[in-house]
């Protein structure tokens, strides 16, 4: 059963345009919820992380939404550039597993110039 | 400066082989993390540190073992590998073991023919 699921596989978009990038998780005792891109041949770099305290984080053109009871989370992307182009993991741990992240499958966001 | 070194980055082996997966971090941290990636399955949790003592294991199999000489060194030994081994392997590093952010290095690309 997999524990984090993300949607869609794969998204493009227009430079300029919003991505919209989406998580869901099983286990309620999930609470924190980094987000990691990874460019090809790279390895995964934090982008932007949120805990259930709060229903949205932002950073520049990257908004994390949030919703605990559906256990729901997004991610936004606005005046999408082509070096946003990636694949990007929703991941979430709890606060037993010491620290292990679970990672969904990702999307790979492609933005056309 | 690299903060994170893995070596090799890349490593051809054969099947029923043993190798030894190589990291050392210069962040200071105090917990390290072993996660697995390969075009089957999404990036995988496999093992976690902190202040050398091992603290979960998520790898069903034997073969894998981690190994801490040093607080900043976490190796990865596989014996009798197999095909179905070969991956990515990234090691990842945080300040503790309690949800801090989480930090990989550049990965060792493995194969296994």
């Amino acid at each position: 059963q997999q524990q984090v699921r993300q949607s869609p596989q794969s998204l493009t978009v227009w430079e300029g345009e919003t991505a919209i990038l989406n998580c869901s998780y099983e286990d309620s005792t999930f609470d924190y919820f980094p987000w990691y891109w990874q460019f090809p041949r790279e390895s995964p770099a934090l982008l932007i992380a949120i805990r259930p305290v709060s229903n949205k984080k932002e950073d520049g053109r990257f908004t994390i939404f949030f919703n605990k009871r559906e256990k729901k989370l997004s991610l936004h992307i606005t005046d999408s550039q082509p070096g946003d182009s990636a694949t990007y993991f929703c991941a979430a741990s709890g606060d037993s597993g010491y620290n292990k992240l679970t990672f969904g499958k990702g999307t790979v966001l492609l933005v056309s110039p | 400066d690299p903060k994170i070194i893995q070596k090799p980055k890349y490593l051809v082996a054969v099947t029923g082989s043993e190798k030894i997966l190589i990291c050392e971090q210069y962040l200071g941290h105090n917990a390290m993390y072993w996660y697995r990636q390969s075009a089957k399955k999404p990036l995988e949790f496999m093992f976690s540190y902190s202040y050398q003592k091992l603290m979960d294991n998520q790898t069903a199999s034997s073969r894998f073992q981690p190994q801490s000489s040093k607080k900043n060194h976490l190796d990865l030994q596989i014996t009798a590998l197999k095909p179905d081994d070969s991956a990515t392997y990234f090691c990842a590093s945080s300040q503790d073991a309690n949800q801090d952010t989480q930090y990989f290095g550049p990965g060792t690309r493995l194969l296994v023919l």
